[in-house]
């Protein structure tokens, strides 16, 4: 399985836009770039992924290096319900493998 | 939808006890999966499975078994539980490279 690089922790403020970046320099065609989060006492949850293209959903974008070898999880107005342990996975196989992820820290 | 169900939420076995972690999901999703989380820790896929029939090894299955005779249940046996096999079990469905959905976790304790 191919590799991604995040940072382990970031700290942001609250209704701030957050960026969240991912390394995958060794991304193959056909993987998908995939982001889970989760939250303190839970279990994860999936948030967006996208192949080549930037992608928008309720709850984040998903922008994608025209290389593909990063991508930027958006969170446009952070909100203290969003502090949680963010994944970056590429998923070309049939496994889903976590790494270790990066903790999100909101300030009021 | 109830989406990924597992049972029970909490267990605690003795050592070299037996126990089945059920997971079922009403998406007809053909991808499952079970991970163990011990505290503080990242998640690591034990076993998982893309259809009915088909099981194959993640990156800890040591001590687990499972079987995927439907696709709505993927059920997770531990045998001769050991105090290292203490963490929380998650298992999660997938309709192929989609995202995939999760279950609210089996904490287990061995002692």
């Amino acid at each position: 399985d191919a590799k991604t690089t995040q940072p382990n922790s970031m700290e942001s403020n609250e209704e701030e836009p957050v960026h969240l970046p991912c390394n995958h320099s060794t991304i193959s065609g056909t993987d998908y770039i995939h982001w889970y989060r989760q939250l303190p006492s839970q279990g994860p949850e999936y948030v967006i992924h996208g192949l080549t293209s930037n992608v928008n959903n309720r709850m984040a974008s998903l922008a994608i290096a025209e290389d593909r070898k990063s991508s930027t999880l958006i969170l446009h107005r952070a909100t203290l319900r969003d502090a949680a342990v963010y994944y970056c996975i590429l998923r070309g196989a049939q496994k889903l493998v976590f790494g270790q992820g990066t903790r999100l820290t909101i300030n009021p | 939808n109830a989406g990924v169900t597992q049972t029970p939420k909490f267990r605690i076995l003795k050592i070299g006890q037996s126990m089945t972690l059920q997971c079922t999901q009403d998406m007809n999703h053909n991808y499952m999966y079970w991970y163990r989380q011990d505290p503080g820790m990242g998640l690591k896929l034990i076993y998982y499975s893309v259809g009915a029939g088909i099981t194959d090894k993640g990156e800890v299955p040591n001590g687990y078994n499972v079987s995927r005779s439907t696709t709505e249940d993927f059920p997770l046996r531990l045998e001769l539980a050991a105090p290292s096999q203490t963490s929380v079990y998650f298992c999660a469905s997938s309709y192929s490279l989609t995202g995939a959905f999760f279950g609210q976790g089996t904490r287990l304790t061995v002692v």
